[in-house]
């Protein structure tokens, strides 16, 4: 079955540490996404990507770090220079045709110890 | 830029119609999207408009004023099922970066 897949679903971070989240997706799509929400907000961009080897900053992009090496993956990484980096993580994918909606995995929910 | 705007919560009664409001700023745009999301799940797609008018999908319709810059969901026959956050989405410029407003929480009652 075609889908967009992060893991892992849980994640501890402890100070000063960088952690790697990951997203791949089957579906052959274009574009992808980075969010984090917050309890009880909405969904915040933090990097997004049309094509491999190009991303492009959302609105909140500092202390995190994307890469987009091949079009099925879309790796985030939260650095030590992300003071606050404990939320709910969500990666998205679509065709870049104006018109596709997102697809959406089942999260990733970063915590500090 | 995307600023959108929705109500933070709202409360309808079990069999009665909801209208959820949007408002965004039109700089760049090219189509707006509705989602549902159950909390401490993904959002899932509802509807999407990119010209004036009404789209109506079963029992949800989502409207769109792109010169007003507005855009409304319309759930009726209300379930409880439907107790969700909705979320409005913009998508604007040439790479396609699609911003998400802070969501509409809808607790339905009996």
């Amino acid at each position: 079955d075609g889908g967009i897949t992060q893991s892992p679903k849980y994640l501890f971070r402890k100070e000063g540490q960088n952690v790697t989240l990951s997203c791949e997706q089957n579906l052959n799509h274009d574009a992808m996404y980075w969010y984090r929400q917050d309890p009880g907000q909405g969904l915040r961009l933090i990097y997004y990507s049309q094509i491999v080897n190009d991303f492009q900053k959302g609105d909140i992009a500092e202390g995190y770090s994307v890469s987009r090496e091949k079009k099925e993956s879309f790796p985030l990484t939260v650095t030590s220079a992300q003071k606050n980096p404990t939320a709910f993580y969500l990666c998205a994918s679509r065709f870049s045709s104006s018109n596709q909606p997102q697809h959406f995995g089942d999260g990733t929910r970063l915590s500090i110890l | 830029g995307q600023n959108i705007d929705q109500p933070t919560e709202m409360t309808a009664t079990e069999g009665a119609i909801v209208q959820i409001n949007c408002t965004y700023q039109t700089s760049g745009f090219n189509g707006l999207f509705w989602y549902q999301q159950h909390a401490g799940e993904a959002p899932t797609f509802l509807s999407y408009n990119v010209l004036d008018g009404l789209e109506e999908k079963g029992r949800f319709s989502s409207f769109l004023s792109r010169s007003k810059g507005y855009s409304y969901l319309l759930l009726k026959e209300l379930q409880m099922k439907d107790s969700a956050s909705y979320l409005c989405a913009g998508s604007s410029g040439g790479y396609q970066k699609v911003t998400f407003g802070t969501g509409t929480k809808l607790q339905v009652i009996p």
